[in-house]
């Protein structure tokens, strides 16, 4: 049973474009839902984190926003760049608990 | 300051072998998170630690892997009679304190089993 599902799993978007990543999650026990980037060769570095009693966070040109009652929870990239282009990967934990990841979404920004 | 750091980083394995993988959490996290990460996957839970206590293992996928932390800040993986399903990236991660779970990982070692 994969408890977080992320779509789409590959995308691409003009420079200055707004990527957007798209993730559900199952168990309603999950109260941390963090986005995660991940360059080849590399482990996984935390871009923005979301709590389930706000329903939007920006930080900088990244902004996630939560619908709890749907389950859901998106990535924006705004004005992205070419250096974006990365793995993005939702993540979902209860508590202080290992993370449940998503199954990664690849994103290539085109100059 | 360092971030969280694994060696090796590139592991091959025979069949059968047995492997330890090394992970040196940032100085003072109270937390450390093993996890395994196949090619083109998002990486999966295996185990984790609060100082030297193993908390939960439920991720680990057969009684050949094992971890430990025995003195509440190096840990180490290891994998017992090597299969080649066991090919992946084994990636650690810390965090400061139980409560904040804002998880800092390393680069992974890449171990390949033939």
């Amino acid at each position: 049973q994969q408890q977080v599902k992320q779509s789409p799993q590959s995308l691409i978007v003009q420079k200055g474009g707004i990527p957007i990543i798209n993730c559900a999650y199952e168990n309603t026990a999950f109260d941390y839902f963090p986005w995660y980037q991940q360059f080849p060769g590399k482990g996984p570095a935390l871009l923005i984190a979301i709590r389930p009693d706000v329903s939007e966070k920006k930080e900088g040109r990244f902004t996630i926003s939560f619908n709890k009652s749907a389950k859901q929870f998106s990535l924006h990239i705004m004005d992205s760049q070419p250096g974006d282009s990365a793995t993005y990967f939702c993540a979902a934990a209860r508590g202080a608990d290992g993370l449940t990841f998503g199954k990664g979404t690849h994103l290539i920004i085109q100059p | 300051g360092a971030g969280v750091s694994q060696s090796p980083r590139y592991k091959v394995a025979k069949r059968g072998q047995d492997v330890a993988l090394r992970c040196d959490p940032i100085s003072g996290h109270v937390s450390l998170f093993w996890y395994q990460q196949a090619l083109g996957q998002g990486p999966e839970f295996l185990t984790y630690f609060q100082n030297e206590a193993q908390l939960d293992k439920s991720g680990l996928p057969s009684d050949r892997f094992f971890a430990e932390r025995p003195e509440g800040s190096v840990s180490t993986l290891k994998i017992q009679r090597t299969q080649q399903e066991d090919s992946a990236v084994y990636l650690c991660a810390s965090s400061l304190m139980t409560g904040v779970n804002i998880q800092y990982f390393g680069a992974g070692t890449r171990l390949s089993v033939l």
